[in-house]
């Protein structure tokens, strides 16, 4: 049960775009569609922003997106605002049935 | 509205035990599968196990396997921790989560609980 790979930290300016790997194996990120990716406020609990790699629940903006090939997902952040900075982990199911997060990415908004 | 509210965490030293709670409202709590998830202090995320909704099927991560044991009340609508032989390691706030959708993703997470092993 390694962690996936996510960089430890990203940065960009308001309005710019940002990307997020998570990168995997073919026992899990590879092996189905079942990627979520949570943002993570100073202590505060997760919020869901993506699952089944690219799909959004009601409320998040259209502002991310999420995407995969191969045994990497990304996520991408559109349009930086400010309120964006906080930390961002990937999860995926994995063919042993259980869960796997990522180290986690901190996103700095410059 | 709905929400999940942990509680029972708390000092123990290494070697105790401790049994983690988590009160669920505001939905059909026998609908959903849950999960507990942690986070060591200034660390990641760390999936830690999930349990079915009621055939009560389990699956734990290795860190934790054969020393934890999750379990649920769906007539109180509660999921539980039994943590056993407690480890510094095993220091984190303690996220119960619900499981959304097949494969996993969590979209209801309570506000966590900490748990800190140490003499």
């Amino acid at each position: 049960q390694s962690a996936l790979t996510q960089p430890a930290s990203v940065s960009g300016s308001p309005g710019q775009s940002i990307t997020i790997s998570c990168t995997g194996t073919s026992s899990d990120v590879g092996g189905y569609n079942y990627v979520s990716w949570y943002q993570q406020h100073p202590g505060k609990a997760p919020k869901l922003m993506i699952y089944d790699v690219s799909k959004r629940p009601s409320g998040v903006s259209n502002r991310f997106s999420g995407s995969k090939s191969g045994n990497t997902a990304s996520l991408t952040i559109s349009g930086l605002q400010a309120e964006d900075e906080a930390d961002y982990y990937c999860s995926s199911y994995t063919t042993s049935s259980t869960l796997v997060f990522g180290g986690g990415t901190k996103l700095t908004v410059l | 509205q709905v929400q999940l509210v942990e509680s029972g965490g708390g000092l123990v030293k290494p070697g105790g035990s401790l049994r983690l709670s988590c009160a669920a409202s505001g939905f059909t709590f026998s609908d959903y599968y849950m999960t507990w998830i942690r986070q060591s202090p200034g660390k990641g995320l760390e999936w830690v196990s999930y349990i079915s909704k009621t055939d009560n099927t389990m699956h734990y991560a290795d860190s934790v396997k054969g020393r934890f044991t999750i379990s649920r009340d769906n007539a109180k609508n509660s999921l539980y921790l039994q943590m056993n032989s407690l480890r510094a390691e095993d220091t984190a706030v303690y996220y119960c989560a619900r499981v959304w959708r097949s494969g996993g993703c969590m979209d209801v997470w309570g506000q966590g609980t900490t748990v800190t092993v140490s003499s």
